[in-house]
């Protein structure tokens, strides 16, 4: 089974505060995703990548950078956290036909 | 950009009864996957469905996409406790592989 792995369930930072989010896959998938989820909003996808040190921003990429340095691992870093920002982030990884996702980030900014 | 509709967006059932919700696209669908999440937790992929009049289930769980691979539904027989959660449908973009998801449906089941 594939598994994607996210690194905290759940993180509290303060207003301006830089926050990485980690995501580790391991069936060796190209492409990987950042989404971040919110209450009427549905997931809106933030960064892809479908290569190692490739990125594209996806619908919503203000506020945020991502890394892609191996190939199982993409993080997503918040520069200067904000209130905004405060969401359930998503992570998920793809061979291109489907995704699979990680059990998810709730990260609270105060 | 595709869209997905989902509905109901809320759904509250007794246990035992049935239910199916539904998504549908504006637009042929080259791919469709139902996904389960539990609250405050990630997805976990259900189903995939890619031809038109396809029909898979899992357990009590059926999903249908129809011939003309604009609408795909979710059927859940005998309903438990177990099946709450938010059930997302997500598709295949043309362009890149991206996905677009719809809004979810939150089903609630009264024991």
């Amino acid at each position: 089974d594939v598994k994607v792995t996210q690194s905290s369930r759940y993180l509290v930072k303060r207003t301006g505060e830089k926050v990485f989010l980690e995501c580790v896959q391991d069936m060796d998938h190209e492409n990987m995703f950042w989404y971040r989820q919110d209450p009427g909003l549905g997931l809106r996808l933030i960064y892809f990548s479908y290569d190692v040190k490739m990125k594209e921003k996806g619908d919503i990429p203000e506020g945020y950078s991502v890394s892609r340095e191996k190939k199982e691992r993409f993080s997503l870093i918040l520069e200067s956290a904000s209130t905004n920002q405060t969401s359930m982030y998503l992570c998920a990884s793809s061979l291109g036909r489907g995704a699979f996702f990680g059990q998810g980030t709730r990260l609270t900014v105060v | 950009s595709q869209e997905l509709e989902q509905s109901p967006q809320s759904l509250i059932v007794q246990e035992g009864k049935n239910l199916t919700i539904n998504c549908t696209s504006s637009k042929t669908l080259y791919g469709l996957y139902w996904y389960k999440q539990k609250y405050g937790e990630g997805l976990i992929f259900l189903m995939m469905l890619q031809k038109g009049g396809e029909e898979k289930s899992h357990e009590k769980i059926t999903a249908k996409l129809d011939e003309k691979k604009q609408q795909s539904s979710l059927h859940i027989t005998a309903s438990q406790p177990s099946h709450a959660g938010i059930y997302l449908c997500g598709a295949d973009r043309h362009t890149g592989n991206q996905f677009y998801f719809g809004t979810g449906t939150s089903l609630t089941v009264i024991p």
